[in-house]
């Protein structure tokens, strides 16, 4: 059981804005940034979104986040067949005084 | 490039030790946190620690603490997971990845190791 909360799947078809949820509580998200990971089928994660809706460089402007109070989403729009993979919320929590994983949302493009 | 770069996949039988490795390059090793997480087969990620590589300061999840050892040879720039006794339920991919300066977050990931415990 992961201490953040996502929905096991989502899904769209190519062109459409989908978004995926993260829920957790007062001592991660609550009180802490959310960052967003890709995992392409067979490989290591990507940090897709940090600070809750920052984007590293070459990450595109299709990928979009937002945090309010102890939930975070993840937004992603002109869908591409190439996004399909596992997206991962992370958060600091301070009771555990270490980073929390959502259990992971795996995005099918139909 | 910045990279962390991981060793080969290992298959062991229960009961034997292990020592896997995180090599990192174009960075100064020894100045961010390098984590360890597990993924399970079909599963999500987990935590599993934190060293700092500058002074080997050490931190593990209450769910792994007592089961690995996390250390760093910072001479090398490699951080490494150790096992003393393996049970086939440690089967799983292992990733190192940096904290790193954008909030926080792991920013740069290691391919990961595969590793198989199986009699």
């Amino acid at each position: 059981q992961s201490v953040l909360t996502q929905p096991p799947s989502a899904s769209g078809t190519p062109g459409q804005r989908v978004t995926i949820s993260c829920s957790g509580s007062s001592s991660n998200i609550g009180r802490n940034t959310v960052n967003w990971h890709q995992q392409l089928p067979g490989t290591a994660p990507k940090l897709l979104i940090y600070s809750n809706n920052q984007r590293p460089s070459g990450v595109p402007d299709r990928f979009s986040g937002s945090k309010s109070g102890t939930s975070a989403s993840l937004a992603i729009s002109g869908l591409q067949s190439e996004d399909e993979a596992d997206y991962y919320c992370a958060a600091w929590d301070d009771f555990l005084n270490g980073p929390v994983f959502g259990g992971g949302t795996k995005l099918t493009v139909l | 490039e910045v990279r962390l770069v991981q060793s080969g996949a290992e298959v062991k039988k229960p009961g034997e030790s292990l020592k896997i490795s995180c090599r990192g390059s174009g960075y100064s090793f020894t100045s961010y946190w390098i984590a360890w997480v597990r993924q399970m087969p079909g599963k999500g990620l987990e935590w599993m620690g934190i060293i700092y590589p500058g002074d080997s300061n050490t931190r593990h999840s209450p769910s792994f603490q007592g089961q690995v050892t996390i250390s760093a040879d910072k001479s090398i720039s490699t951080a490494y997971l150790q096992w003393s006794s393996l049970k086939a339920s440690d089967t799983a991919m292992y990733f190192c990845a940096r904290h790193g300066l954008l909030g926080g977050a792991f920013d740069i990931w290691g391919q990961g190791t595969v590793v198989t415990v199986s009699s």
